[in-house]
């Protein structure tokens, strides 16, 4: 079983539909939970950044957490074309020299029809 | 306030030719750690180091891959006389250690002939 479970897809939405999207986790240890988009062939940018159970949300996007059932998740408001890219979920722990390796979901692919 | 650098960009080698990536943090960060994405494969984390010392290095292949971070200039991944296998995209992330959150660079795209 991995680590972190995540829905490849491919998941495709009209343009103004509300996207989720979901990973979920096995390892207790982990305290640390992002989301990063990736366009292709460019670097994963930090969308996301959360680290408590609940929800925090900046601008169109609302990043969840559970920890009692280990399950995370990312929702997108009013999907625009230019929030076609992977999504992928990464979390990490903590320990005494600093914050351990993400380790990363398989990632999402989100396409917005127009 | 730049970003993660990295470079090159892209990178050709010949089999058994030396790759070096270099890879320059976000001002103030000294948390360095590098990832692997092969093609249609999530990344997978290589090594985690801090200035002058490899913290975790668990995920470095035991042979022909090395890792530093030194006192000055930016850390540096080496590949020793690359395979084909080793084609891939190298990213760089860093972190300034006060919390979780990690900032990618652009990568750097090895093609290994």
């Amino acid at each position: 079983q991995k680590e972190v479970e995540q829905d490849p897809g491919p998941l495709s939405v009209p343009e103004g539909a509300i996207v989720s999207l979901n990973c979920t986790y096995s390892n207790s240890a982990f305290q640390y939970f992002m989301w990063y988009r990736q366009y292709s062939r460019k670097g994963p940018e930090l969308l996301m950044y959360t680290y408590s159970s609940g929800n925090k949300e900046d601008g169109r996007f609302t990043a969840q957490v559970d920890k009692s059932s280990k399950y995370i998740s990312l929702f997108i408001r009013d999907s625009q074309p230019s929030d076609s890219a992977t999504y992928l979920c990464a979390m990490n722990g903590r320990t005494n020299f600093g914050n351990e390796k993400l380790t990363f979901g398989t990632g999402t692919r989100l396409t917005i029809i127009p | 306030n730049a970003g993660v650098m990295q470079n090159p960009r892209h990178l050709v080698r010949r089999r058994g030719q030396e790759a070096r990536l270099r890879c320059s943090p976000m001002k103030g960060h000294s948390h360095v750690y590098w990832y692997r994405q092969l093609p249609e494969e999530g990344l997978k984390f290589m090594v985690y180091l801090q200035k002058e010392n490899i913290i975790d290095e668990s995920g470095m292949p035991k042979e022909r891959f090395s890792a530093e971070f030194p006192k000055e200039g930016p850390s540096i991944l080496r590949i020793q006389q690359v395979v084909r296998g080793d084609s891939a995209a190298y990213f760089c992330a860093s972190s300034p250690g006060t919390s979780g959150e990690q900032f990618f660079g652009p990568g750097t795209r090895l093609t290994v002939l």
